[in-house]
């Protein structure tokens, strides 16, 4: 069983502030990594795809960073809004099954006005 | 410019009732895929299909059954509901397996 961890499950931070969180997912067997913005009653929206290692994306204020050699990928967003708030999901495509992207339970980013 | 279109937004079914559940996109996508989400659960794959005439089962397949007849239509199909049925259902359409996927808005079902 792929397992895909998301940490922490919840995070509130300050309006300004900087934050990061993190996505592990199994080293061996990699085919792509992504990551999705989730606001409540919307539906998820794609942020990044990468799939090589050591592969880095970014979009305005947030970043992706990607360690496939180690089983771990960052999501970077640098002076956080309140409009930034929302839920961050990471998923995993493993190679012998590319099409069948494994979802983590996500990160609940909250900011403080 | 539509994306993905799920019909419909809302049901409540009885137990034993069966329905089905429509996606529709218009971005040519080749791969298409059914997700429900439960409280505490995240995203789990119930079927996906990565071409028109192909399905294939995901991680809860059970239960459901799907039809990929038009490259822009993927059907899920409840054929006798059951109170555990009861979730959000999402599909979804991507270009390839390395593209992001797109969400139609979701389509809540409530088993009673």
């Amino acid at each position: 069983i792929l397992n895909v961890e998301q940490s922490p499950q919840s995070l509130h931070v300050q309006e300004g502030d900087s934050t990061n969180f993190t996505c592990s997912f199994p080293s061996s067997n990699f085919y792509a990594l992504h990551w999705y913005r989730w606001e409540t009653a919307k539906s998820p929206e794609a942020l990044f795809v990468m799939t090589l290692n050591g592969d880095e994306k970014k979009k305005g204020r947030i970043s992706a960073t990607l360690n496939t050699k180690e089983g771990y990928s960052y999501l970077y967003i640098k002076g956080s809004q309140p409009e930034d708030s929302a839920t961050y999901l990471c998923a995993f495509g493993p190679y012998s099954s590319a099409s069948k992207i494994i979802f983590g339970s996500g990160t609940r980013l909250s900011i403080r006005p | 410019n539509a994306g993905v279109t799920q019909t419909p937004k809302f049901r409540v079914l009885k137990t034993g009732q069966s329905m089905t559940l429509l996606c529709a996109q218009d971005m040519n996508h080749e791969y298409m895929y059914w997700y429900r989400q439960d409280p505490g659960m995240g995203l789990r794959l119930i079927h996906y299909s990565v071409g028109e005439g192909t399905t294939a089962k995901g991680e809860v397949p059970d239960g459901y059954n799907v039809s990929r007849l038009k490259k822009q239509n993927f059907l899920l199909g409840l054929e006798s509901a059951a109170p555990s049925q009861t979730s959000v259902y999402f599909c979804a359409s991507s270009y390839s397996a390395t593209h992001g996927y797109t969400f139609g808005s979701g389509t809540r079902l409530t088993v009673v």
